[in-house]
């Protein structure tokens, strides 16, 4: 079936950059998603990006698209403590959404 | 905002039991979803469901598993004699416009 893949790690510093990598395989994919999961707890929706679009902002988050690689990336700014959660990728096409395995972010104060 | 909810959060059963897990989807959306996550692994898709059928199941979801909306609201997940490897997260999605998925908190289900 159709994959997405997210690298398994982050750890950055309090105040740096973010920046989570997912690629994906569906061609057709239409809005790609990244999700916040925090521990024990549900999926929250952080932002997603039609697949017509190369770039998205929204406050503290930065999504790029790159359409012909198949890449997705997610930049947090000015990241926090309280942004360490798993974040997960996922790909939309027909009524079906892909998730990555998530990336785990430490955000080390 | 509109919020999809699941009951119960944790349900601890023996092996061989059924279960029931509960969702409430948000009352306009038409498509649902379950999903299951096993701890420290991805999110995996289990069925989607449409106009009151089955829309698309994946693999895992066997001949143990059903759903329905007994009553138009509600949508569950009944599984008929619970194993060992069914403990998991179970989550609940609705899609509403806009191709977003709203996740209930889920339901940690342990099998003991």
């Amino acid at each position: 079936g159709e994959d997405v893949e997210q690298s398994l790690f982050l750890s950055v510093r309090e105040g740096d950059s973010s920046v989570i990598n997912c690629t994906y395989t569906d061609s057709s994919s239409t809005y790609l998603y990244w999700y916040k999961q925090e521990p024990g707890a549900g999926l929250q929706l952080l932002t997603y990006i039609f697949s017509n679009m190369d770039m998205k902002q929204d406050q503290r988050l930065t999504v790029l698209l790159n359409k012909k690689d198949k890449h997705l990336s997610l930049r947090i700014a000015d990241t926090q403590t309280g942004d360490s959660a798993i974040y997960f990728c996922a790909s939309y096409n027909n009524n079906d959404m892909r998730f990555g395995a998530g990336t785990r972010l430490t955000v080390k104060p | 905002e509109p919020e999809v909810t699941q009951t119960p959060s944790h349900q601890v059963t023996q092996m061989g039991q059924e279960v029931i897990l509960r969702c409430v989807p948000i009352s306009n959306h038409l498509y649902f979803y379950w999903y299951r996550q096993i701890l420290g692994q991805k999110v995996e898709f289990l069925v989607s469901f449409y106009n009151n059928e089955i829309s698309e199941k994946s693999e895992i979801f066997d001949d143990q598993f059903s759903v329905e909306r007994p009553d138009g609201s509600n949508f569950t997940l009944k599984i008929r004699s619970t194993k060992l490897e069914d403990s998991a997260m179970y989550f609940c999605a609705t899609l509403g416009g806009g191709g977003g998925y709203t996740f209930g908190s889920g339901t940690r289900l342990t099998v003991v």
